[in-house]
């Protein structure tokens, strides 16, 4: 069974260009979530899906970022215009029930890595 | 404050040895307790959730103190293969699809 593709993988984007990251999620899961980490900082929530709605957003940074997950399938993060403090590696992740608990289990994918420069 | 705190290390072992991480957490709200794992530039990776006292699987045991808002992740006998960054990471009941992660600490096995 495939896990959770991200794409790209890697990206360097000059400061005030967008970017469209994508993920794909494992093939039934109702739950989506984008995280990121930037450098030397935790891996930090941005936000979560559930179908196609989002469940939380909290964690977005700023109104640079939009997320959609339209038809509740796959999903994009754009970052329109990128910044620079904006580089780090943001982690796609699903799961069939919300959060991390028995019996169910977050997947993450490999992460799109993004540089802006 | 931040939510979790961990110490980033790095430590550096030999092979056999036995290491231990701890991991604070600032919320006394929070529910449930992980450790994940993470290789250079991969996913982290599920390794041990911890719902109660603690939990043992092999060479690894986690531990939860709730009074003191800790956990831990101990491993025995360490392998070369355990060679990678361990995150704590913990979730509340009030934003369940929410984790909030520690910044990791690098463990390196030496032969």
């Amino acid at each position: 069974e495939a896990g959770v593709t991200q794409f790209p993988s890697h990206s360097v984007i000059e400061k005030g260009q967008t970017v469209t990251l994508r993920c794909d999620p494992i093939s039934g899961h109702d739950n989506l979530y984008w995280y990121r980490r930037v450098m030397g900082k935790e891996i930090k929530f941005l936000l979560h899906f559930v179908k196609e709605s989002k469940q939380d957003e909290s964690g977005m940074p700023n109104n640079r970022f939009l997320a959609e997950r339209t038809g509740g399938t796959y999903s994009t993060l754009k970052v329109q215009p990128a910044e620079l403090e904006d580089s780090g590696v943001y982690f796609c992740a699903s799961s069939q029930l919300p959060g991390q608990g028995i019996g169910n289990t977050i997947y993450f994918g490999e992460g799109s890595w993004l540089t802006v420069v | 404050r931040k939510e979790v705190e961990q110490d980033p290390g790095p430590f550096n072992v030999p092979e056999g040895a036995t290491v231990a991480f701890n991991c604070t957490y600032s919320n006394s709200a929070s529910q449930s307790f992980f450790w994940y794992r993470q290789d250079c530039r991969k996913e982290p990776k599920l390794l041990m959730s911890v719902y109660s006292s603690g939990n043992e699987d092999g060479r690894f045991t986690a531990q939860l103190n709730r009074a003191s808002q800790y956990i831990s992740l101990l491993i025995r006998d360490s392998k070369l293969s355990d060679s990678a960054t361990y995150l704590c990471a913990v979730n509340k009941g009030s934003t369940l699809g929410r984790l909030y992660f520690g910044r990791g600490t690098q463990l390196t096995v030496w032969p």
